[in-house]
């Protein structure tokens, strides 16, 4: 079975610091990755996704992930967060012939004004 | 824009008692899901369906079971709610072909 680890469960930032966090999954063949984000007090929507293509993906408000095959990563990157960005973060992976999707723990990052 | 709505916000259920929460998408997917979301431990599938009629199950469908009559709707079900089962409910959808899912707002089940 797939497998999709998140190494950051809590992350606290001041604005205008830079963001990373940490998602790699285990799964040989080719797979279809995705951040999800739940605001608090909202439902968790999608933030970003690749297939295929540029291994440099770019989603909504800002935030960015780069697929890195060899070290089966997918780490989310922000330049500069805001005190709106508070949320929990959801890395997922699927294989492109599955139906069934696999998600992180999450990490929680709050943004300190 | 995909829509799917799940019948409660909160539920507060009695132990025993037989649990129904209803998931309901208005964009024809094929594909339907219910996870629970504990803190420290994300999503987790119980259980999904793939087509009307069909049910696959996750990585923890003990103590519950799932009913599609219909493609929009998708119910899950607490046989006899136990307390380890106070969470938060999830349903989503998707179109197939490992698609991004679109969630619903999700249901806190207390079970005292």
């Amino acid at each position: 079975a797939q497998s999709v680890s998140q190494h950051n469960h809590h992350v606290i930032l001041s604005e205008a610091a830079s963001l990373e966090l940490g998602c790699n999954y285990s799964y040989g063949g080719t797979v279809n990755l995705f951040w999800y984000v739940q605001y608090p007090g909202q439902h968790l929507q999608l933030l970003l996704k690749y297939f295929s293509g540029d291994p440099l993906v770019k989603g909504i408000k800002g935030f960015e992930a780069e697929f890195i095959k060899s070290k089966f990563s997918f780490n989310l990157r922000k330049p500069s967060v805001q005190w709106s960005d508070t949320a929990e973060y959801f890395c997922a992976v699927t294989s492109n012939t599955g139906n069934q999707f696999y998600f992180g723990t999450g990490t929680s990052l709050t943004v300190i004004p | 824009d995909v829509k799917v709505t799940q019948s409660s916000r909160y539920l507060v259920k009695r132990t025993g008692e037989k649990v129904f929460l209803e998931c309901v998408q208005d964009m024809d997917h094929e594909n339907m899901f219910w996870y629970r979301q504990d803190p420290g431990l994300g999503l987790r599938l119980i259980y999904f369906s793939y087509d009307v009629k069909m049910k696959e199950k996750g990585d923890i469908p003990e103590g519950y079971s799932v009913s599609r009559e219909k493609k929009e709707r998708f119910s899950l079900i607490l046989e006899s709610a136990s307390t380890n089962q106070t969470s938060m409910y999830l349903c989503a959808s998707d179109r197939g072909n490992s698609y991004e899912q679109y969630f619903g707002p999700g249901t806190r089940l207390t079970v005292t």
